[in-house]
């Protein structure tokens, strides 16, 4: 079945370093990719997406690129601040309606 | 403002209760989902619906059920049967469309945090 597959957490960095999450999945067919987050106590709010391979997804600062030859869509960002501490979930769907969810990732950052 | 309504936000239970969590939308979406969250295990689907009185079972449905009396509606009961019910539970809906369409986001309400005592 479908499968995503995130860099397993805690991530803590500094303010202003460069940020990476590692996602990777397992699709039949052609999926739509995601990336969701979660602030303390809330629920997920759509980050980005993407729809097809080599499309790049971007908001806030971050950036993805669906990378269909590796099965990937990792998450980055070129500085990040205090207020992107979170737990961030990268996602996929197909044709079914309905979303497969990595287990997340919960990124600290230290001022 | 548009958008999903979960309440209550925080719930307690005592074993052997059923408790039922409410789902509004009012973003006019045909779909609606109902996901479970635990520490390190990211959300699991337990139902999802895509249209009025028609609902599917998710990946955990055992010990849980729903109706979608409404379009806007769409509320979990937690039974008795549910073995470990303490979870924080979110619901979601979306436009129904192919993935990569207008259908392909989802949107979530701020959850409800259910302890069984």
């Amino acid at each position: 079945g479908d499968s995503v597959t995130q860099m397993e957490g805690p991530v803590t960095l500094s303010e202003e370093a460069f940020l990476t999450i590692n996602c990777t999945y397992t699709a039949t067919g052609y999926p739509s990719l995601f990336w969701y987050v979660q602030y303390p106590g809330e629920g997920l709010q759509l980050l980005l997406k993407a729809t097809k391979a080599d499309d790049k997804g971007s908001n806030k600062g971050f950036e993805a690129t669906y990378r269909k030859e590796t099965t990937s869509f990792h998450l980055e960002k070129g500085s990040v601040q205090v207020s992107d501490s979170a737990v961030y979930f990268c996602a996929l769907r197909t044709g079914a309606q309905k979303l497969v969810f990595g287990q997340g990732t919960r990124l600290t950052i230290n001022p | 403002d548009g958008g999903i309504t979960q309440s209550p936000k925080y719930l307690f239970r005592k074993e052997g209760q059923n408790v039922t969590l409410s789902c509004e939308q009012n973003l006019n979406h045909d779909a609606m989902y109902w996901y479970r969250q635990d520490p390190g295990q990211g959300l699991r689907l337990i139902y999802y619906s895509q249209i009025v009185n028609d609902f599917q079972k998710g990946d955990i449905a055992e010990g849980y059920s729903v109706s979608r009396e409404k379009k806007e509606s769409f509320p979990l009961t937690v039974t008795s049967a549910q073995k470990n019910p303490t979870a924080f539970y979110l619901c979601a809906s979306s436009m129904l469309g192919l993935a990569g369409g207008p259908g392909g986001e989802l949107f979530f309400g701020e959850g409800s945090r259910l302890t069984v005592l």
